[in-house]
This record gives C-alpha cells, sequence and structure tokens, in this order.
C-alpha cells in the first residue's frame, strides 16, 4: 500500500492561510470519513490536529480546519504563526491489508 | 493523566534481538488498540501494526509481518515490539500510540491516533 499523496513543502508568510492537501484512493481517503491530520515538530513524537476529516481535538486551535472532496483531504492553517513551522502529516483508516495508511507529509515553512 | 512511557534508547549491533516497550496509564489502555509507528531517519510515519491488550488480537502492516512481533501484557498495562534479528535498517524512532476505533459487522476500522508515547530510538550497527 502505497501512502497517500502530500505535497513536499507549503509555505506561507506570518498572518496568512496555507493549505496542504492529502490524496488517496476510493479505499480509503474517499471511501471513508476517517482522516486525520498530525503535526511533527523537529525531536517531538506527532500530535493530532484533526480527525474524523474535520474535528479539532480539545486543545488544538481553531486556526486548523480540514475537509474532504472525493478523494483529497485538506489541512488549512490560518493566520500561519511562527509556531505552526513543523512536518504535518494525514492519515486514514484504508480497507485494504494494510489497514492504515499515513501521507507522505508536508514541511511547512513561516517565512 | 492519559499518557504512554516508552522504554529508552537501545544501540544494538545486526543479528542481535530487541525487545521495547510501552507501558500506558489505565484510562490510556483499558478498552483501546495501541498502535506501533516507525520513523526512520529523516522519512515520514509508517504505520506498523496493532494489538488490543484485552486479549492480544494483533494486526500487522503487510511491509511488518514476519519481521517484527507485537505483543501485550495487560496485568503491567504494557506492550511491546520485538525483533528476533535485527538489521542496520531498522534504525528508526518508534512510537507507541494508542488508536481510536469502530467496529462494523465484524471488522474493526482504525481511525486516528490520539495518544502518542514520546517514541524510542533504536540504533543498530556494527
Amino acid at each position: 500500500q502505497s501512502a497517500l499523496t502530500q505535497p513536499a513543502s507549503v509555505s506561507g508568510s506570518p498572518g496568512q492561510s496555507i493549505t496542504i492537501s492529502c490524496t488517496g484512493t476510493s479505499s480509503d481517503v474517499g471511501g471513508y470519513n476517517y482522516v486525520s491530520w498530525y503535526q511533527q515538530h523537529p525531536g517531538k513524537a506527532p500530535r493530532l490536529m484533526i480527525y474524523d476529516v474535520s474535528n479539532r481535538p480539545s486543545g488544538v486551535s481553531n486556526r486548523f480546519s480540514g475537509s474532504k472532496s472525493g478523494n483529497t483531504a485538506s489541512l488549512t492553517i490560518s493566520g500561519l504563526q511562527a509556531e505552526d513551522e513543523a512536518d504535518y502529516y494525514c492519515g486514514s483508516y484504508t480497507s485494504s491489508s494494510t489497514l492504515y495508511v499515513f501521507g507522505s507529509g508536508t514541511k511547512v515553512t513561516v517565512l | 493523566e492519559v499518557q504512554l512511557v516508552q522504554s529508552g534508547a537501545e544501540v544494538k549491533k545486526p543479528g542481535e534481538s530487541l525487545k521495547i516497550s510501552c507501558k500506558g496509564s489505565e484510562n490510556s489502555f483499558t478498552g483501546y488498540w495501541i498502535a506501533w509507528v516507525r520513523q526512520m531517519p529523516g522519512k515520514g510515519l509508517e504505520w506498523m501494526g496493532i494489538i488490543y491488550p484485552g486479549d492480544s488480537d494483533t494486526r500487522y502492516s503487510p511491509s511488518f509481518r514476519g519481521q517484527v512481533t507485537i505483543s501485550a501484557d495487560m496485568s503491567i498495562t504494557t506492550t511491546y515490539l520485538q525483533w528476533s534479528s535485527l538489521k542496520a535498517s531498522d534504525t528508526a524512532i518508534y512510537y507507541c500510540a494508542r488508536h481510536r476505533s469502530g467496529r462494523i459487522k465484524q471488522q474493526y476500522l482504525f481511525y486516528y491516533m490520539d495518544v502518542w508515547g514520546k517514541g524510542t530510538t533504536v540504533t543498530v550497527s556494527s
């Protein structure tokens, strides 16, 4: 099972909005509303930011939002801040034998 | 507090065996599945497999089946990841994470990971 496809990097200036895409297939992203997003700062463990496509866990800023259309999910960060600079991974349940698949990861740079 | 505490960094030689652990607090363990995730140096996250400590039901991603063994001891709320013969390519950080799940018609669906351990760094070098 190949990883879900994400852009390698996305950048933006403080205060701007950026969107990260996550493209899969009808066996994962497109077939189920079980897409999640994780933030990982260097040397740290991943942190759940969005689950079930668009839900935010308690404690996650409302500047983070998620959506999905067809086989592509998206994470939008609005009002970009320096602390948002990190790697972001999408993840999804998959009906294949892999059971769960991560995206390839996107490095977000705050200019 | 809900947390998963992982064992410390390991340095091993190729061919050696290894077992690393992930101990959960009661409320991070009971009734949940625990997954293991690999991150090779400078690379992305890879989902390795998952265990339900309550009955040791274990599932593996095809890429990792036969390469590692996942086990659990519910009496001490601990899960394990082990290798019988390490390779240099096993050098990575390994995370355990609590995996939220659901069940539809006898099939488990694994939704997302909401509690993560800090990771165990495994270095395999001659």
